[in-house]
């Protein structure tokens, strides 16, 4: 069974700070995908990243940047110079690779970060 | 913009009636669109993978006759939740696999259910 484990339930930074979300996963699949999602106030899911198992490469896009170890099965978030804006709950997933039963992604239990100005 | 498409955002209905809630794909076809129900500071909890003119899948635990589940075209699956009670109360959100792969998910804008 697959399993994503968001250790930080709340993070509270003042702006300009930086801020890293941790992600830990299970998975019995040599192949599958894990996602980052945003989630503001107003509830709608944000998709942020997508990254495939066979693709340890860490990615930057803008403030966001990303740390993916296989080794340690973990796919950490980080943003830079925070803003008030980055507050939100975020959601890290995990997706087998494409079955018949459809992608099913299962979620970490979120974690809520608190920008202050 | 919105690749999913939801809709009512957000309805307020009487105990023991009826509501369906819509998710659209926009521009794409989705042969299999996923159910979340989401309650107040909690995770995406699954309840169903709806998929394109047949029977939806359940997950464990959800009630099928609670959540109707329908998918009749390409683009539209409607999950209806039929004699809502108070404790249906959540938030209702819907997603679709888009891309050449299928293997990005992009979800709807959610819709708030509140049973009174």
């Amino acid at each position: 069974a697959q399993k994503v484990t968001q250790a930080q339930t709340e993070i509270s930074v003042v702006e300009k700070e930086d801020v890293t979300l941790d992600c830990v996963y299970e998975t019995r699949d040599t192949t599958y995908y894990l996602f980052w999602y945003k989630q503001p106030p107003s509830g709608e899911l944000v998709f942020l990243i997508r990254r495939n198992s066979f693709d340890e490469q860490n990615e930057i896009s803008g403030r966001y940047s990303w740390n993916f170890q296989k080794s340690t099965s973990s796919f950490n978030f980080t943003i830079t110079a925070s803003q008030v804006v980055d507050s939100a709950v975020y959601f890290c997933a995990l997706s087998e690779v494409l079955k018949a039963a459809g992608n099913k992604l299962t979620f970490g239990g979120g974690t809520r970060v608190l920008v202050k100005p | 913009g919105a690749v999913v498409s939801q809709h009512p955002s957000w309805v307020i209905c009487k105990s023991g009636t009826s509501v369906k809630i819509e998710c659209r794909s926009l521009d794409f076809q989705a042969t299999t669109m996923f159910w979340y129900r989401q309650f107040p500071k909690q995770s995406l909890m699954l309840m169903a993978t709806s998929n394109e003119g047949s029977k939806a899948t359940y997950e464990q635990g959800v009630e099928k006759d609670k959540f109707l589940i329908n998918h009749a075209s390409l683009t539209l699956s409607t999950l209806t939740v039929t004699s809502a009670h108070p404790e249906d109360s959540s938030f209702y959100i819907c997603s679709a696999r888009v891309g050449p792969d299928g293997n990005t998910i992009y979800f709807g804008e959610g819709s708030w259910l509140t049973v009174v």
